[in-house]
């Protein structure tokens, strides 16, 4: 069925490094894979998208990559921010009226 | 400003109850959803509704109504029957162009 994996459930990196999400998505009709950004206590908000006709998208700090071959996509955040620190959701869109979520990374950014 | 506001926050319910979490949104969206979220299992659909008067069952739909009687307003019933409700609620809204717009959640708690 349906279903989208989401790695690593729990992420820690020093402030000023590095972090990558990935995700993997089982439908081959999926073409819109957005991100999510859920600060403590508050819904979800879009940080960054990709359409299934491009292979990387990029907006200052944040990427992400599509290997719809592979059938994964990431989130790579560069010199991490204490702002940071939230639980991002990767999605995927098998058809216009669906979206599956993965399970969420709480990505913690250490002093 | 636009956007979707939830209410209430906090909700307690005792056993046995009925409980409505309204949602509305002035983005003028045809589309709303309705999320449960839990610890470790990211948002899981309850209902969405496409176009008013019309609405559809999400993957946990057991234990709850909604209606779509105005595009602004897309109320959730907890009802008596749902058995395990203490979760975090979050309602959107999308034009269809792919991106959900999140309220900031109605956290139910049973008491």
């Amino acid at each position: 069925g349906e279903n989208v994996e989401q790695h690593p459930s729990t992420l820690s990196v020093q402030e000023g490094d590095s972090a990558v999400i990935k995700c993997t998505y089982s439908d081959s009709a999926s073409n819109y894979f957005p991100w999510y950004k859920q600060e403590l206590g508050k819904g979800p908000q879009l940080i960054i998208d990709i359409r299934s006709n491009v292979g990387e998208k990029k907006d200052q700090r944040i990427a992400v990559t599509l290997n719809k071959t592979a059938k994964h996509f990431s989130l790579h955040i560069t010199e991490t921010q204490p702002e940071d620190s939230a639980v991002y959701f990767c999605a995927a869109t098998p058809r216009d009226d669906k979206i599956i979520f993965g399970k969420g990374t709480r990505l913690h950014i250490l002093p | 400003d636009g956007g979707i506001t939830q209410s209430p926050k906090y909700l307690f319910r005792k056993e046995g109850q009925n409980v409505t979490l309204s949602c509305e949104q002035n983005l003028n969206h045809d589309a709303m959803y309705w999320y449960r979220q839990d610890p470790g299992q990211g948002l899981r659909l309850i209902y969405y509704s496409q176009i008013v008067n019309d609405f559809q069952k999400g993957d946990i739909a057991e234990g709850y109504s909604v209606s779509r009687e105005k595009k602004e307003s897309f109320p959730l019933t907890v009802t008596s029957a749902q058995k395990n409700p203490t979760a975090f609620y979050l309602c959107a809204s999308s034009s269809g162009a792919g991106e959900l717009f999140f309220g900031e959640g109605s956290r139910l708690t049973v008491l």
